[in-house]
């Protein structure tokens, strides 16, 4: 099994770009999130999902969007990238209830 | 979801036990405690979790006081993998959020 994917590892955007970070998982779990570390500091939840077609917004929402489509899938939107989204983005899964989260690789984000 | 108090760091001689606290003195009935820690740069690992008994599997120990207002996680044996932020979460064993405070950084030194 693969776990938890995060495509891309890193990535460069100027200030204004979108781009969408891609997060799969293959354990048919049910809760995804995703989280923003800041240099120095622990996690933020941006976003998280409790199943298909289901979203709500976590601690720092703004300037992200959501879908899920599919159990598999919960990609992460930046619409108008901007430099304080500058950080490196976790995606998570776990059955319900988050009693064992399982965490991607990351995807390590700069804005110019 | 309580909140939990946690020293910011803490040092621990390699070989010995790492006992890590975590003070939740407003946890409510149905909250469970749960232990994650994130080794540099990597995706957070989930440790053990409980809610009044204490709990052991093949990572760590689990110690819960019994009025739940703190517990301790036991790493038995500390190596220098083990080196990491220690986050302990309190939470009820449902619903979409998991959310992390500030951890302790544990440097365990040769």
């Amino acid at each position: 099994n693969a776990g938890v994917t995060q495509t891309p590892k890193f990535q460069v955007l100027k200030t204004g770009q979108s781009m969408t970070l891609q997060c799969a998982q293959d354990m048919n779990h049910e809760y995804m999130s995703w989280y923003r570390q800041d240099p120095g500091m622990g996690l933020r939840l941006i976003h998280y999902s409790v199943g298909a077609g289901i979203t709500d917004q976590g601690e720092v929402p703004n300037g992200y969007n959501v879908s899920r489509s599919t159990t598999e899938d919960f990609p992460l939107r930046l619409l108008s990238a901007a430099p304080s989204q500058t950080s490196v983005y976790f995606c998570a899964s776990s059955y319900r209830g988050w009693t064992e989260a399982f965490f991607g690789q990351g995807t390590r984000l700069t804005v110019v | 979801d309580a909140k939990t108090t946690q020293p910011p760091s803490m040092d621990c001689a390699e070989g010995r036990a790492a006992n890590l606290p975590c003070n939740h003195s407003t946890i409510s009935g149905n909250e469970y405690v749960y232990w994650y820690r994130q080794i540099h740069s990597q995706g957070p690992q989930y440790i053990i979790h409980g809610l009044k008994n204490n709990e052991t599997n093949e990572m760590a120990s689990l110690i819960i006081t019994e009025d739940r207002k703190s517990s301790t996680l036991i790493l038995p044996h500390a190596t220098l993998r083990d080196t990491a932020v220690y986050y302990c979460i309190v939470r009820v064993n449902q619903g979409g959020k998991l959310i992390f405070g500030q951890g302790t950084e544990l440097s365990v030194k040769p």
